[in-house]
C-alpha cells in the first residue's frame, strides 16, 4: 500500500464547476497535510495546509481533512481553465524533520 | 528575489559521467532537501540536512552524495550518472518542523543519453 495514494486522473471538469481531488494515506500519526500544484514543467507551489478535522477555506479553495478515514480532499470552486494542473497531496506523518510523503498527484483539466 | 535557486536547470550528459547540481535559498530556513521526481511525476524525498546536519537519508545509491557548507546551500553531485538518473531535481527548504511548509526550487532537468 502506498503511503499517500491520488487518482492520477485525469480529472476533466467544466469551467465554473466545482472540481473535487481526493488524497488517502496509510500513517496514522500524521499529523499535518498540503496540496500543492504543479504547472507543467514548473516546480511545486504550495495551494494550503490543514491540521485539524474539518474544513478550512482560502478563496475558491477548501481542504477537507477526516482523520479517522485517513482521508484529506481539495475543493476548487468555481475552476478556471488557469486551475488546470496537477495537485499533489503531501503528508507529514509527525517527524519534525518536516519530511513530507507525496501523491502521485491528480491531473485536472478544466474546460472552457 | 528568487528564494530557492538551484543551478543548472538544464543539464544533458552522457553516461558515466559525475555531475552537481547546487542550491542556495535565501528565506533563512534551517532545514534543506532534495527530492526528486521521475517520469510519472511522482516527488520522492532524497536527503535533508539541517542547519548543516544530515538528518534524511533515503534509500539512494551511493553515487549521489548530497553536501552542505552552510544552512543556505545544499548542494548534489552524482557520480558515474546512469540512464535511470534521468530525472527532475528539486531543491526546497523550510523551517523544519511537522507543519512548516516546504518551499521548492524551480528544478533542475537531468538527462543522461
Amino acid at each position: 500500500q502506498k503511503e499517500v495514494e491520488q487518482n492520477s486522473g485525469p480529472l476533466s471538469v467544466p469551467e465554473g464547476a466545482i472540481a473535487s481531488l481526493n488524497c488517502t494515506y496509510s500513517d496514522r500519526g500524521s499529523q499535518s497535510f498540503f496540496w500543492y500544484r504543479q504547472y507543467s514543467g514548473k516546480s511545486p507551489e504550495l495551494i494550503m495546509f490543514i491540521y485539524s478535522n474539518g474544513d478550512k477555506e482560502d478563496g475558491r479553495f477548501t481542504a477537507q481533512l477526516n482523520k479517522a478515514s485517513q482521508y484529506v480532499s481539495l475543493l476548487i470552486r468555481d475552476s478556471q481553465p488557469s486551475d488546470s494542473a496537477t495537485y499533489l497531496c503531501a503528508v507529514n506523518n509527525g517527524g519534525n524533520t518536516g519530511k513530507l510523503i507525496f501523491g502521485q498527484g491528480t491531473t485536472l483539466q478544466v474546460k472552457p | 528575489d528568487t528564494a530557492v535557486s538551484q543551478t543548472p536547470k538544464y543539464l544533458v550528459t552522457q553516461m558515466g559521467n559525475d555531475k552537481s547540481i547546487k542550491c542556495e535559498q535565501n528565506l533563512g530556513h534551517d532545514t534543506m532537501y532534495w527530492y526528486k521526481q521521475d517520469s510519472k511525476k511522482f516527488l520522492k524525498i532524497m536527503f535533508s540536512y539541517n542547519n548543516k546536519e544530515l538528518i534524511i537519508n533515503e534509500t539512494v545509491p551511493n553515487r549521489f552524495s548530497p553536501k552542505s557548507p552552510d544552512k543556505a546551500h545544499l548542494n548534489l553531485h552524482i557520480n558515474s550518472l546512469e540512464l535511470g538518473d534521468s530525472a527532475v531535481y528539486f531543491c526546497a527548504s523550510s523551517q523544519g518542523g511537522n507543519r512548516n511548509t516546504i518551499y521548492f526550487g524551480e528544478g533542475s532537468w537531468l538527462t543522461v543519453v
